[in-house]
């Protein structure tokens, strides 16, 4: 079955430090992943996708990710952490059997506290 | 600006009285998606329109209807709203083609209170 996992609910961080928040997938074929984010009453924000090519994606914000096959992983990464950063982070896998519509199954998200 | 655009942002209603959400955007999205979420949880899918074809997700309850009748606009109805149907609602869009995955782009959502 397609799944994705985020272990931590809860991420710590102080400001200016790296920050990692993980992501497993679990797919059949060729994963395509996504990670957004969700600040207050706010709906959810692009940040990234991996869909083939290079293994580290950049995205907005200063966020990256690292897409890893062995490991079936795609964690997000910020070398500084911010503030700002602190809200929920949300990782997704294309539906491989969603047809024609890329429909998403995201994880059950993450909370980023940066602390000042 | 090229966006997803939901009205209203706050929404409350009575138990039981009918309710309309509503999205529309100016990105030219062929695809547009209503989600529920509820307390930080993950966005569940109710239904989609791949231009005008209607996609309802299994475990949708029968409460919740949709219409599309354009390409910009699209409109969440429930029927007889529940306190269970407390949630925020959240409308994306994304530019599809077979084969080609594009990123679903969110507006800032609903929250719906029934009381």
């Amino acid at each position: 079955a397609q799944s994705v996992a985020q272990p931590e609910d809860q991420v710590n961080v102080a400001e200016g430090n790296p920050l990692t928040v993980k992501c497993t997938y679990s797919v059949s074929g060729n994963p395509y992943l996504f990670w957004y984010v969700q600040y207050p009453n706010r709906g959810l924000q692009f940040l990234l996708k991996y869909i083939t090519g290079d293994n580290l994606v950049k995205g907005s914000y200063g966020f990256e990710a690292e897409f890893n096959k062995s490991q079936t992983s795609f964690h997000l990464k910020k070398p500084s952490a911010l503030v700002s950063d602190s809200a929920l982070y949300f990782c997704a896998v294309r539906d491989e059997y969603g047809g024609a519509t890329n429909k998403l199954i995201f994880g059950t998200g993450t909370l980023l506290a940066v602390q000042p | 600006d090229a966006m997803v655009i939901q009205n209203p942002r706050y929404q409350v209603t009575q138990f039981g009285k009918p309710v309309t959400l509503s999205c529309s955007q100016t990105l030219n999205h062929n695809v547009m998606y209503w989600y529920q979420q509820k307390s930080s949880q993950a966005p569940k899918l109710l239904f989609h329109y791949y231009d005008k074809d209607f996609n309802n997700e299994a475990d949708t309850p029968d409460n919740f209807q949709s219409r599309r009748p354009n390409t910009s606009f699209c409109f969440l109805d429930i029927r007889s709203p529940g306190l269970g149907d407390a949630a925020m609602y959240l409308c994306a869009t994304s530019r599809e083609r077979q084969g080609v995955s594009y990123e679903q782009y969110f507006g800032p959502g609903t929250r719906l209170t029934v009381t």
